[in-house]
């Protein structure tokens, strides 16, 4: 059974990088795509981009300009930065599979607690 | 693209059905004939995880009970006989327009 861990500092001062990184065990990151989506405390869901294994990224436009994206294959990971935070950026952030096209969103990790204070 | 779900809130009796709206603000249909819609319920506490995906496709271990319908811009969830473990925030999700993975603001779903 695959299982996603998330890990990174739980707390960014405003201004500065914010950078996550997704472990994949008892899988591969071959073949599938790999997903962050966050969600402020009390709020939906918001899809932040996906990665392919080979290191192809999509990602939300409302984003797009601050998000980067990578995969480590050797490590089984795949990891998330978003720059130039402010306290909007503060949510839990969850990392995802995407088996295949049109497949959804199968396993998740079980989220981390990102708080963007100083 | 938008998708837009109804009810926003879900107060249902145990052993009642229960239904769900998404509509998306562009087609889902893709050219190979499915629909790209997900549903997802997040119980509390808890991760979101995949109910349907396709449309209408359950995922692994989903009970019988839950079923996707429609096409295009609108599709409907349906719990034939809501239990008390069902309780929590249903979400639809389209894979499929920009900006991929788009969320609906999803629904939740009480015991009264």
């Amino acid at each position: 059974q695959e299982q996603l861990q998330e890990s990174g500092p739980g707390l960014v001062k405003p201004s500065e990088t914010l950078s996550l990184t997704c472990t994949v065990s008892g899988g591969s990151l071959s073949f599938h795509y790999w997903s962050w989506i966050r969600q402020p405390a009390g709020k939906g869901l918001e899809w932040i981009g996906r990665i392919y294994y080979v290191g192809n990224t999509d990602y939300n436009p409302s984003l797009k300009s601050r998000v980067t994206m990578a995969v480590d294959t050797s490590k089984n990971q795949f990891s998330l930065k978003v720059r130039s935070v402010t306290a909007e950026d503060t949510a839990v952030y969850y990392c995802a599979r995407t088996y295949g096209e049109g497949y959804g969103l199968d396993v998740w990790g079980q989220g981390t607690t990102v708080t963007v204070s100083s | 693209n938008v998708m837009t779900q109804s009810p926003l809130s879900l107060p249902v009796t145990p052993g009642e059905p229960a239904s769900i709206s998404c509509r998306s603000s562009q087609s889902l249909l893709h050219s190979n004939g499915h629909n790209y819609l997900d549903w997802y319920v997040q119980k509390p506490g808890q991760s979101p995880q995949l109910l349907i995906y396709l449309g209408s496709t359950r995922a692994s271990g989903v009970p019988d009970r839950f079923s996707g319908v429609g096409s295009g811009t609108d599709f409907t969830l349906k719990i034939s006989r809501v239990e008390a473990e069902d309780v929590g925030v249903y979400y639809c999700m389209q894979p499929l327009h920009t900006p991929l993975y788009t969320f609906g603001q999803g629904t939740k779903l009480e015991i009264k």
